[in-house]
Parts: structure tokens; C-alpha cells; sequence
């Protein structure tokens, strides 16, 4: 059974970097049938998808995010990690994890819905 | 990109279907069979209900379905249960630019 985990601070200051890695267990983040995202969701409000990462290393972001995020892979640890900068209040959030299955859409090959999910891990941006 | 538009709340009791739906634009809904359906628990992840505006995962419950009319998409749970309150949000692909965009989210009750 696929798993994902979130892991990283809880608390990060404003004006610095949002860390976190998710870890896959039961399957190979290096599957050619599948890309990995983040999504997160504010307390109390919405979902907000954030990037999706190939293991290859091909990312696409949120526009509203992209000056900001870095997605990564390490395909040796089956793990991929999400970098936020220059975080404020407004990024704190629950933030998840998921995994999103290649379709092929117009002759474009990419994730375009989230299958699996991990529990998610509470990020607070305060001083 | 402005969040797709969803009912804030729906409800209905045991047994009764209900139907949400999830309003967006040409750039997004109206164009693509990309839309996806996810439940969501107090404190829980979010859970993928529907796929491609109409498939179902397997294993999932054929009480859940999904269908869509222009720039509006529709997620129908018949036989309502109290399992299934929770918050529903949709999700559509909009293109090479903006990606993916979610719905504002639809509190369930069951009566």
C-alpha cells in the first residue's frame, strides 16, 4: 500500500524558508506513471495546489507561487521536497503531499488529479 | 485564476441524493474533462472521489458520480449517508499556464 509522509519544522520565522520533505514507502517515486505535488490548505479555508514534480526533475508551479517555490526529487531516498520563501502569515497551512497519475491531455503528459495523499503536516510562519 | 465557485454548504437527509456543483470558465472546465472531486474529514486528508469529470477510483462507491454541462461540473452522492458529511471540493486543470485550480469547498450535512 502506497504511503506518503510530510516531515519538517512546524514553526518557521517570517522572511525565511518553508522546508519539507514527503518520503513514499510501498512504491518507487521513479514509477514513468506518475508525477508527486504539494497542495496546502490554510486553517479553516480551501485547498491551494502549490507544484508538481516528474522524478526526472520536471517541475510546473502555481503562478501565484513560482517566484517562490522550488519543488526537488531525490530518487535515491524515494523522497521530494518543497522550498517557500520569504514565508509571512499568510503561508501558514496544513500542507500535503500527493501523488498524481500521467495523463495525456492535448499531447501533454502530466499530473492532472491526486490519488493518494499523505496526513499532512502543520506549518505556522510566526516569530 | 480565480478559485472555482461552490455552494458553501448542502444538505439533505438519509437516503435523499444531493448534488454539488462547481462553476468555472471556458479557460478551465468548459474546455477540459479534467475535473476531479475530493472529500474531506475534519483533520483528515483529502480523498479522491472522482477523476476526468466522471470516473470513479476503483473500489469507490457508485453512490458518488459525476457529470458536467459547459462550465459547470456536478458531483452527485444518491443514498445519502451520515459517513458522508464532510467538505467537498472540486478541482479542474486550466491550461499550461495556471495548471491546476481547486473549488472554494462545499460543507455536506447530513440531516
Amino acid at each position: 500500500q502506497l504511503q506518503l509522509q510530510e516531515s519538517g519544522p512546524g514553526l518557521v520565522n517570517p522572511s525565511e524558508t518553508l522546508s519539507l520533505t514527503c518520503t513514499v514507502s510501498g512504491g518507487s517515486i521513479s514509477r514513468t506513471t506518475h508525477y508527486w505535488g504539494w497542495i496546502r490548505q490554510p486553517p479553516g479555508k480551501g485547498l491551494e495546489w502549490i507544484g508538481t514534480i516528474y522524478f526526472s526533475g520536471s517541475t510546473y508551479y502555481n503562478p501565484s507561487l513560482k517566484s517562490r517555490v522550488t519543488i526537488s526529487v531525490d530518487t535515491s531516498k524515494n523522497q521530494f521536497s518543497l522550498k517557500l520563501s520569504s514565508v509571512t502569515a499568510t503561508d501558514t497551512a496544513m500542507y500535503y503531499c500527493a501523488r498524481s497519475p500521467m495523463s495525456t491531455v492535448f499531447g501533454v503528459r502530466q499530473g492532472y488529479y491526486f490519488d493518494y495523499w499523505g496526513q499532512g503536516t502543520l506549518v505556522t510562519v510566526s516569530s | 485564476q480565480s478559485a472555482l465557485t461552490q455552494p458553501a454548504s448542502v444538505s439533505g437527509s438519509p437516503g435523499q441524493s444531493i448534488t454539488i456543483s462547481c462553476t468555472g470558465t471556458s479557460s478551465d472546465v468548459g474546455t477540459y474533462n479534467l475535473v476531479s472531486w475530493y472529500q474531506q474529514h475534519p483533520g483528515k486528508a483529502p480523498k479522491l472521489m472522482i477523476y476526468e469529470d466522471n470516473k470513479r477510483p476503483s473500489g469507490l462507491s457508485n453512490r458518488f458520480s459525476g457529470s458536467k454541462s459547459g462550465n459547470t461540473a456536478s458531483l452527485t452522492i444518491s443514498g445519502l449517508q451520515a459517513e458522508d458529511e464532510a467538505d467537498y471540493y472540486c478541482c479542474s486543470y486550466a491550461g499550461s499556464t495556471t495548471f491546476e485550480v481547486f473549488g472554494t469547498g462545499t460543507q455536506v450535512t447530513v440531516l
